[in-house]
């Protein structure tokens, strides 16, 4: 069974710029939720993808936005780049979009936003 | 609409014991306790819901006070493997499907 994975590992970007983010969900989840951690922080959430279609979104403004494939792997897509952007985005997935369901992290992506 | 962490850091001996709580302005559906090493992603420790159910760890336990809108995650015996930053997610409501985590506690285990 193969993990979350996520790409790139590390991303260095200038203000003004658009990004990328890809992952990979695990063997049989068909939920993706997204989260960005400042250094010293907890992860916030940005949203979450079930089944190819939003369901959900946490205080962030629309230049970030996501999408999720058949395949149920995802991406987030962030555009203008700020300086504030910079940070550890994660990704999990969990079996199913309900509460009772743990969710698996990747290793994350870390931006740094130059 | 964060949820507060406390303490912030422990420092404990290998074998103590620690608790750390997790506290909401906001009444809960369910809380979610994971683990962050430095460098690593989270990973999940235990999940609990409003009316008792619990899901996780075996080694690890946990409350969950509705009314007080509440949930302590209990460490006893700490072994080194344990330290790391320690992370409550909330969600306000079944369906909500979006977890606020705090903002971490740091448990630091020593030999």
């Amino acid at each position: 069974e193969t993990g979350v994975t996520q790409s790139p590992t590390h991303l260095i970007k200038t203000r003004g710029q658009q990004v990328t983010l890809r992952c990979s969900s695990q063997s049989g989840h068909n939920t993706v939720s997204w989260y960005q951690q400042a250094l010293g922080q907890g992860p916030q959430f940005i949203f979450q993808y079930y089944r190819e279609e939003k369901n959900g979104r946490g205080n962030f403004p629309p230049r970030f936005s996501g999408l999720q494939f058949p395949n149920y792997s995802s991406e987030l897509n962030v555009n203008a780049l700020e300086l504030d952007d910079s940070a550890l985005y994660l990704c999990a997935s969990s079996l199913d979009a309900g509460g009772y369901n743990e969710q698996f992290f990747g290793p994350g992506t870390r931006l740094t936003v130059l | 609409q964060q949820p507060v962490q406390s303490p912030q850091a422990v420092i404990l001996r290998e074998g103590e014991d620690a608790v750390i709580n997790c506290s909401s302005s906001k009444a809960l559906y369910s809380v979610h306790w994971y683990r962050q090493k430095h460098g690593e992603a989270p990973v999940f420790l235990m999940i609990l819901l409003k009316g008792g159910e619990q899901k996780g760890h075996e080694k690890i336990s946990a409350s969950f006070n509705e009314k007080k809108q509440q949930s302590s995650l209990y460490l006893t015996a700490s072994q080194l493997s344990y330290s790391g930053t320690y992370f409550c997610g909330t969600e306000i409501g079944q369906g909500a499907q979006k977890l606020v985590f705090g903002q971490g506690t740091r448990l630091t285990i020593n030999p």
